[in-house]
Parts: structure tokens; C-alpha cells; sequence
């Protein structure tokens, strides 16, 4: 079936270091990928998504890049800050646009 | 400002139980989920609805039943409780009609944290 994997499932940085957090989806005809961000006591919140006929966008401090033929996509922090600590989970949608595949989720710490 | 509510932040239940949550949306949205939340696993699917008395099965629906008698509202059922089924459950919404809604963003409650006992 189809599936999301995201790597790694807990990250350490240092403030002000950059973070990397990679997915790989399996199913070809997914054309939308959301990044969610889960604070501690709350649901998930968008921070960012990309479609599949964009290979980067950017907002800010984050970033998020798209690679179709490999069926990868990253999601990249900069001068991460305490308060981006938080559990943030990829996922992917298509096909029939309706059911979201979520990866398992990453753990990011950023150390003061 | 979405906002989706989810009637209890914690629940204790005993092994047996029939066990109802509540979930409402204020924006109107056609579709609504269930899903549970454990670690290591993500996020997973249990039921969803894109129209009112509409229900599709998602991924885990076992031991579980949903209601959407009003479009704001989808509730999740548990028939009867058991162990396995402690978990963090997590409602969300998003607005558009079946098969035009891939790129809508999908808005999330703040979890309930369901203990079986």
C-alpha cells in the first residue's frame, strides 16, 4: 500500500545550526506534500507544503524541496531556534486527492 | 481563524466501555478525520467523511464506528474499548468537494489523550 517514510526520528542541533529532515513516498501519483509541525499538548499545524510541479519553495526560515523522480522531498530549517523544537511530520497526497499519508514523524531538539 | 475542537483532552475508560468522541469544525468544511496518533507509527487513519451522513473506512477502522449527522460535527465510537485502543486521537477538517480537495489544507484539534484501563 502506500506508504511515507521519514528519516531520521529524533535530531539534535545546536541553536542556530541548520536542520534536515528527509521522507521518500511510495505511491507515484502523489502530487501534494504537506510539512506539519507538533507542539508539545497540541495537533499538528501546517508549516509549509509543496506541490509536485514546483521542485523548491521557501518561507522564511524553512525550506522544502521536491524530487519527483526519486519520490524524495526534505524539509531544511536554518538558524533553528528553541521554539522550533517540536515533532514534525511529512506526508503525502494524490491519486484521488482525499486520504494523507503521514510518516512516522521526526523529534527535533534545538539546544540553547 | 479554523477552529476544530475536540470535546475531552483526556479520557480514562474501562476494558468494555462504549466510548464517544466529539469533534466540531466552525468553517464548514465538507470533509472531516479520524485519526490516532502512536509513536513511531505517525499518524493513521481510521475513518473519514466528505459529506454529512457520509463515512468511509480509512486504514484501522477495527473496533471502531463514526457518526456525521451535521456537518460540523464527526464523532468516533468505540463500541467496546480495549487495551490496544489507548492512543491519542486527532480530528482534523478541510474544506472542498470530494476528488477537488489535494491541495487544501488540513486543519487538526488538539487531540484526545484516550487511556484504557
Amino acid at each position: 500500500g502506500e506508504n511515507v517514510e521519514q528519516h531520521p526520528s529524533t535530531l539534535s542541533v545546536q541553536e542556530g545550526d541548520s536542520a534536515v529532515i528527509k521522507c521518500t513516498y511510495s505511491d507515484s501519483a502523489s502530487n501534494y506534500f504537506p510539512w506539519y509541525k507538533q507542539e508539545l499538548g497540541k495537533g499538528p499545524q501546517l508549516i509549509i507544503d509543496i506541490r509536485s510541479n514546483v521542485g523548491e519553495k521557501k518561507d522564511q526560515r524553512i525550506a522544502v524541496t521536491l524530487n519527483k523522480t526519486a519520490k524524495h522531498f526534505s524539509l531544511h530549517i536554518t538558524e533553528t531556534q528553541p521554539e522550533d523544537s517540536a515533532v514534525y511530520f511529512c506526508a503525502a497526497r494524490g491519486g484521488g486527492g482525499f486520504k494523507t499519508i503521514f510518516g512516522a514523524g521526526t523529534r527535533l531538539f534545538v539546544k540553547a | 481563524d479554523v477552529k476544530v475542537t475536540q470535546s475531552s483532552r483526556y479520557l480514562v475508560k474501562r476494558t468494555g466501555e462504549k466510548v464517544f468522541l466529539e469533534c466540531v469544525q466552525d468553517m464548514d468544511h465538507e470533509n472531516m478525520f479520524w485519526y490516532r496518533q502512536d509513536p513511531g507509527l505517525g499518524l493513521r487513519l481510521i475513518y473519514f467523511s466528505y459529506d454529512v451522513k457520509m463515512k468511509e473506512k480509512g486504514d484501522i477502522p477495527e473496533g471502531y464506528s463514526v457518526s456525521r449527522e451535521k456537518k460540523e460535527r464527526f464523532s468516533l465510537i468505540l463500541e467496546s474499548a480495549s487495551t490496544n485502543q489507548t492512543s491519542m486521537y486527532l480530528c482534523a477538517s478541510r474544506p472542498g468537494s470530494r476528488g477537488l480537495s489535494s491541495y487544501n489544507e488540513q486543519f487538526f484539534g488538539p487531540g484526545t489523550r484516550l487511556t484504557v484501563l
